[in-house]
């Protein structure tokens, strides 16, 4: 079956950086995706990556590595702002069906 | 351009009753997505719409169904609501090619709480 994994919570200091890891088991990969969802509000998209390597976008950058299933989101310069959830989900097909992993929520602490 | 709207954001319903959601995807996106979110299961895949057909379905019961308009605009009906449907229903549309995009933007969902 499908398996999706990231850790749960993090906290970091305003200013630093955090590392959200993500691990994936799926029966097909047609690209993994990064969003993130500040509480009560819909996902919006951070990243997209469907070769291995690392993509940079801003302050956040999405890596891919295919062989191991691995994949990370990289905040750089924290901000308040960035205290919300991220979701990691893959794509296994040709539609647009997201499978997603159930979120990892960082804490931005002054 | 306006978003993904969907009506409508508030829900409550009774064990039982079925219930009619409603989302109208981005102007010119043809593929319009669903998914569950609750706090337990997180964000869970429905189905998926393209061009009027189910394109790709999730693993939810028959309970769940949905249809989508010549327009675009998409309902999904859940009926002999459970307590256990009580979640976030979002719904997300996409362009491109075969309506199928590395990006989907999601619509502010309809709060369903069932009693």
């Amino acid at each position: 079956g499908q398996n999706i994994d990231q850790p749960t919570e993090m906290t970091a200091t305003e200013g630093a950086i955090v590392q959200i890891n993500c691990t994936y088991q799926t029966s097909g990969f047609n690209g993994l995706f990064w969003y993130q969802q500040h509480a009560g509000e819909a996902p919006t998209f951070l990243s997209y990556n469907v070769l291995d390597g690392l993509e940079e976008k801003g302050r956040f950058s999405s890596f891919l590595s295919r062989s191991k299933g691995y994949s990370y989101l990289l905040l750089k310069e924290l901000q308040m702002k960035d205290s919300a959830s991220y979701l990691c989900a893959v794509r296994e097909d040709a539609g647009n069906k997201l499978t997603f992993g159930g979120g990892t929520r960082v804490l931005v602490k002054p | 351009k306006a978003g993904v709207t969907q009506t409508p954001r508030y829900l409550i319903k009774t064990r039982g009753q079925q219930v009619t959601l409603s989302c109208s995807p981005i102007s010119g996106h043809r593929s319009v997505s669903w998914y569950q979110q609750t706090p337990g299961q997180g964000l869970q895949f429905l189905f998926e719409y393209f061009s009027e057909t189910q394109r790709n379905k999730g693993n939810f019961p028959g309970r769940f169904s949905g249809r989508q308009f010549s327009n675009s605009r998409s309902e999904m009906n859940v009926s002999t609501l459970e307590l256990g449907d009580s979640a976030l229903y979002l719904c997300a549309s996409s362009s491109g090619l075969a309506g199928v995009s590395y990006e989907q933007y999601f619509g502010p969902g309809t709060r369903l709480t069932v009693t």
